[in-house]
């Protein structure tokens, strides 16, 4: 089972135009969200993150989208440039433990691929 | 990748042989956790360690796979008699304990095991 969906595998955006990202979960009880950045042979780097009490955060040129009662979130990339090209993962979780720390549910990933 | 160190980066093995995946974490961190990406999907979930504890290890397999933090020294993860489909990407993060980034989970590069 899925909790945490990514529907398209992949998304090409010409340079300097906005890239959208899309995430959908099924857990209600997630309540902090993450969006990673992953090149090629390297590790996920991440990027900015999302908590259920805010419907929005921005981070220069991205900015994440919540909106709990479709249980939806979004990353715009704006404007995009070649270098975002890269996997994007989405991630949640229903918060921490009782060890302290979070236990994050990954989306399958979406390639981006920005076009100069 | 804020500083944890994985190795080695590749690693091949024959089938029925050990693996043995390392991960330091970054300086000051006390949690390390075990994610596998298969080929065309995103990350799972392992197992969640602290020093000398495992927290939580409901994403291992039963069988073959163990993982150990001890005082000092790497975190291990152990794969005993390798098969075809071991071969993935492991990736170990490591995050604070008790600070307002606990939510953050830093990855390493990653180690590509191939099964022959």
């Amino acid at each position: 089972d899925q909790q945490v969906k990514q529907n398209s595998p992949s998304l090409s955006v010409q340079e300097g135009r906005i890239s959208i990202l899309n995430c959908d979960y099924t857990n209600s009880m997630f309540d902090y969200f993450l969006w990673y950045k992953k090149y090629p042979a390297e590790g996920p780097t991440f990027l900015i993150s999302i908590s259920s009490i805010k419907d929005k955060n921005e981070d220069g040129r991205f900015t994440v989208f919540l909106n709990k009662s479709a249980k939806h979130l979004s990353l715009h990339i704006v404007p995009s440039q070649p270098g975002d090209s890269a996997v994007y993962f989405c991630a949640a979780s229903a918060g921490e433990n009782t060890s302290g720390t979070y236990k994050y549910i990954f989306g399958t990933g979406t390639r981006l691929k920005v076009l100069a | 990748n804020a500083g944890v160190m994985q190795n080695p980066r590749h690693l091949v093995r024959r089938r029925g042989q050990e693996a043995r995946l390392r991960c330091s974490p970054m300086k000051g961190h006390s949690h390390v956790y075990w994610y596998r990406q298969l080929p065309e999907e995103g990350l799972k979930f392992m197992v969640y360690l602290q020093k000398e504890n495992i927290i939580d290890e409901s994403g291992m397999p039963k069988e073959r796979f163990s993982a150990e933090f001890p005082k000092e020294g790497p975190s291990i993860l152990r794969i005993q008699q390798v098969v075809r489909g071991d071969s993935a990407a492991y990736f170990c993060a490591s995050s604070p304990l008790g600070t307002a980034s606990s939510y953050e989970q830093y990855f390493g590069p990653g180690t590509r095991l191939t099964v022959t």
